[in-house]
């Protein structure tokens, strides 16, 4: 089955610690990205990726950087410069160039700083 | 900038009919997307609107003015499994660019 895996579901992590999420998806998509979800936010944007080799920062990048060396895999780290790491963190990804693009989601990772 | 309105929280009966609105200011405008998402789970795709009108989908619709900025989702025939969190998002610009998201609307269905 086609879909995309985020790892792990659930992380806990000290403060001053880096913690790195891991995404990948199966279903050949050039794009793919990263959101933010706070309870009374909605989805938030952290990074995005067109192609391989090249990512864009979202609105909210501080704190965070990424990777993109293969097309399977867009992973994500919570570095300690991030102020307030605490959330539900979304993994997507998109066609591009056909379709209407509309973004497929990961399972997502609940990540909380102790 | 862009800004995506939608109420926080609906309620409304068992097989009954709710319509969630959305309203949106954006640099652009390449299409509107709405989302279901159950709590602590992802979104999924339910419906896009990138033409004026009314897009039907089973019980779910989806509805756009452009001219407006403004879209609603119709859900029909609401059972309990309706219940969940139902997100509006815009592509602003053309090509892949990234969705942006309203805050969402809670809709809790009751008996």
């Amino acid at each position: 089955d086609g879909g995309i895996t985020q790892s792990p579901k659930y992380l806990f992590r000290k403060e001053g610690q880096n913690v790195t999420l891991s995404c990948e998806q199966n279903l050949n998509h050039d794009a793919m990205y990263w959101y933010r979800q706070d309870p009374g936010q909605g989805l938030r944007l952290i990074y995005y990726s067109q192609i391989v080799n090249d990512f864009q920062k979202g609105d909210i990048a501080e704190g965070y950087s990424v990777s993109r060396e293969k097309k399977e895999s867009f992973p994500l780290t919570v570095t300690s410069a991030q102020k307030n790491p605490t959330a539900f963190y979304l993994c997507a990804s998109s066609i591009v160039g056909s379709g209407i693009g509309e973004l497929f989601f990961g399972e997502g990772s609940r990540l909380t700083v102790l | 900038g862009q800004n995506i309105d939608q109420p926080t929280e609906m309620t409304a009966t068992e097989g009954a009919i709710v319509q969630i609105n959305c309203t949106y200011q954006t640099s652009g405008f390449n299409g509107l997307f709405w989302y279901q998402q159950h709590a602590g789970e992802a979104p999924t795709f339910l419906s896009y609107n990138v033409l004026d009108g009314l897009e039907e989908k089973g019980r779910f619709s989806s509805f756009l003015s452009r001219s407006k900025g403004y879209s609603y989702l119709l859900l029909k025939e609401l059972q309990m499994k309706d219940s969940a969190s139902y997100l509006c998002a815009v592509r602003a610009y053309s090509g892949n660019t990234p969705l942006v998201f309203g805050k969402g609307t809670r809709l809790s269905v009751i008996a």
